[in-house]
């Protein structure tokens, strides 16, 4: 079975700090998807990033990186120079292969992220 | 584009009673899935539907059913509702259906049942 996990319950800094957001995953597909998401206080869940599992090149995306580990099974994700408004939680996620084809994610149970100033 | 809606954005039932909620995706997206978010249960596939087809089923009881129409809306139905039933229930379409396939989140519905 899949299973994505998030250790991280809430993260707390300041303004400015850098932050990273773990994320491992567990699965026996060999082709696989791994997504990010944000999700405001109004509960919306904003597409982040997806990732094929033959692409292990970190990508930056502004203030945004994620660093893929295949061998340690992870997907981390790093806020440089944080802001107020990345308060959020942070959802990572897993698409799987599915009999017949299908659209089926399982997600991480998320990082409460509260930046401060 | 208009992104993926939900309507309504808020709602109150008592238990026993159903509800039904509504989707429309993303212009062109024919893929719809539905998810429930529980402070509890975190997050979970409820079904997938695709080209007016239920592709997969999550592991939910036969009370939660649904459906999609030739135009891709999707209606999601929840009968004799319990307590238990309280959550965020979220919409996402994608273009295609397969794991391959961003999915894009609605504003969800927010379901309370007393």
């Amino acid at each position: 079975a899949q299973k994505v996990t998030q250790a991280q319950t809430e993260i707390s800094v300041v303004e400015k700090e850098d932050v990273t957001l773990d994320c491992v995953y567990e699965t026996r597909d060999t082709t696989y998807y791994l997504f990010w998401y944000k999700q405001p206080p109004s509960g919306e869940l904003v597409f982040l990033i997806r990732r094929n599992s033959f692409d292990e090149q970190n990508e930056i995306s502004g203030r945004y990186s994620w660093n893929f580990q295949k061998s340690t099974s992870s997907f981390n994700f790093t806020i440089t120079a944080s802001q107020v408004v990345d308060s959020a939680v942070y959802f990572c996620a897993l698409s799987e292969a599915l009999t017949g084809g299908g659209n089926k994610l399982t997600f991480g149970t998320g990082t409460q992220l509260k930046v401060e100033l | 584009k208009a992104g993926v809606t939900q309507t309504p954005r808020y709602l109150i039932k008592t238990r026993g009673q159903q509800v039904t909620l509504s989707c429309s995706p993303i212009s062109g997206h024919r893929s719809v899935s539905w998810y429930q978010q529980t402070p509890g249960q975190g997050l979970q596939f409820l079904f997938e539907y695709f080209s007016e087809t239920q592709r997969n089923k999550g592991n939910f009881p036969g009370r939660f059913s649904g459906r999609q129409f030739s135009n891709s809306r999707s209606e999601m139905n929840v009968s004799t509702l319990e307590l238990g039933d309280s959550a965020l229930y979220l919409c996402a379409s994608s273009f295609t259906s397969g794991n391959r396939g961003e999915q894009f989140f609605g504003p969800g519905t927010r379901l309370t049942v007393l």
